[in-house]
């Protein structure tokens, strides 16, 4: 089992431009959560998929959307980009509630 | 509200040495508290969690309602030990609330 997997690894985008991020949950898993890791910072919630719908959802603007797909792997979009969005995304997954959630290594976003 | 507080960003220590790191939590509910660590260059992952009361890698922590804290001990550090560690919180309520809460993390450097 590989766990997590992100890709890409390591994204390089313009301000104003749109960028599409991708997850496979660790086998077994049907919860998908995305978290925005900026530079000395922990992990701030996005959102979460459950079932291909967003179940919950944090204090980020609706230039940050999603998708779950029926095998339960994700995309985090995000329209328009800001300099402020350079971070590292990470994806956990999970299975029921409440459970431990396995983290992803991780795609850094840099916006230029 | 739902907030969690390292106050600690960095801590150094020598090996064998006792170690605590503190984290500190706000929630009106009944909390589930848990320690994820971040080794170099390796994803972020659950250390321990309270509702299971386990020990890992000698590592403990209780949770101490009255004072809101759940802090990190281990009686003999170990250069191992060298890592991010963060704090996190996630609401339990009759809606399931999932989210975890981040704090900005500590980072152990144990030194020889």
């Amino acid at each position: 089992d590989a766990g997590v997997t992100q890709s890409p690894t390591h994204l390089i985008k313009t301000r104003g431009q749109q960028v599409t991020l991708r997850c496979s949950p660790k086998s077994g898993h049907d919860t998908v959560s995305w978290y925005q890791q900026a530079l000395g910072q922990g992990p701030q919630f996005i959102f979460q998929y459950y079932e291909e719908e967003e179940r919950q959802r944090g204090n980020f603007p609706d230039r940050f959307s999603g998708h779950q797909f029926p095998n339960y792997s994700s995309e985090l979009n995000v329209n328009a980009l800001l300099l402020g969005d350079s971070a590292l995304y990470l994806c956990a997954s999970s299975f029921g509630l409440p459970t431990e959630a396995f983290f992803g290594q991780g795609t850094r976003l840099t916006v230029v | 509200a739902q907030r969690v507080t390292q106050p600690e960003k960095l801590l150094s220590v020598f090996k064998g040495a006792p170690v605590e790191l503190k984290c500190n939590y706000s929630y009106s509910g009944s909390p589930e508290l848990f320690w994820y660590v971040q080794y170099s260059r390796q994803r972020l992952q659950l250390l321990l969690r309270h509702i299971s009361r386990e020990s890992i890698k000698g590592f403990t922590a209780d949770l101490n309602k009255g004072e809101t804290s759940f802090h990190l001990k281990k009686p003999f550090a170990q250069e191992e030990d060298s890592a991010m560690y963060y704090c996190a919180l996630r609401g339990l309520t009759q809606g399931g609330s999932e989210k975890l809460v981040f704090g900005k993390g500590t980072k152990l450097t144990v030194n020889p």
